[in-house]
């Protein structure tokens, strides 16, 4: 079945700075991948998603890369504000389910 | 429009009890997922209903049911509790109907829960 790995468990930066983090998956056959951000004691909400006819999508200061054929997408966080500190997860759509990678811990700092 | 609704928000139980907890959605979704997170685990995938009638194993399934009582209701049951069943739980609901590449037509969106959190001593 599906597996989703994601990097790095922890990241803190400044604000204004940039924040990447990186999925890696394994069924070839996936061909949806959001993103989902929990702040803390909340729901997990989508922030994003990308389909696999897509290499790269945009909105506002977050945007989402694939790279089909080394089967890894990444979430690019641009001019980060305090607001942004929460968990990340990626996902990869497995025949009809979603899994889920470990998450990302994103901390910015004033 | 109340979305998912979960309950209860909080149990506590000890080793060996049993408890069911409630999912309804308002959204006419088709379909729903019982997803688990631990401390550095994310989000697993217990049981999911791609439509009502059917329901099918996700990652970690052992320990677990389910019944998708009708295209509204989802609940998970513990039939023997453990302390490794002791985790933050959410349901969640999405539009997406059958077939491979159902992530990739209709809103693959999953809106969840809540959450409820189940301690087990």
């Amino acid at each position: 079945g599906e597996n989703v790995e994601q990097h790095p468990s922890t990241l803190s930066v400044q604000e204004g700075d940039s924040a990447v983090i990186k999925c890696t998956y394994s069924d070839s056959a996936s061909n949806y991948f959001p993103w989902y951000k929990q702040e803390l004691g909340k729901r997990p909400q989508l922030i994003i998603d990308i389909r696999s006819n897509v290499g790269e999508k945009k909105d506002q200061r977050i945007a989402v890369t694939l790279n089909k054929t080394a089967k890894h997408f990444s979430l690019h966080i641009t001019e980060t504000q305090p607001e942004d500190s929460a968990v990340y997860f990626c996902a990869a759509s497995g025949a009809d389910k979603l899994i889920f990678g470990t998450g990302t811990r994103l901390q910015v700092f004033p | 429009n109340a979305g998912v609704t979960q309950t209860p928000k909080f149990q506590v139980l000890k080793t060996g009890q049993s408890m069911t907890l409630q999912c309804a959605q308002d959204m006419n979704h088709n379909s729903m997922y019982w997803y688990r997170q631990d401390p550095g685990m994310g989000l697993r995938l217990i049981y999911y209903s791609a439509s009502e009638g059917t329901t099918d194993k996700g990652e970690v399934p052992n320990g677990y049911n389910v019944s998708r009582l009708n295209k509204r209701e989802f609940s998970l049951r513990l039939e023997s509790a453990a302390p490794s069943q002791t985790s933050v739980y959410f349901c969640a609901s999405s539009e997406l109907g059958g077939g491979r590449a159902r992530f990739g037509g209709v809103s693959g969106e999953l809106f969840f829960g809540e959450g409820s959190r189940l301690t087990v001593l």
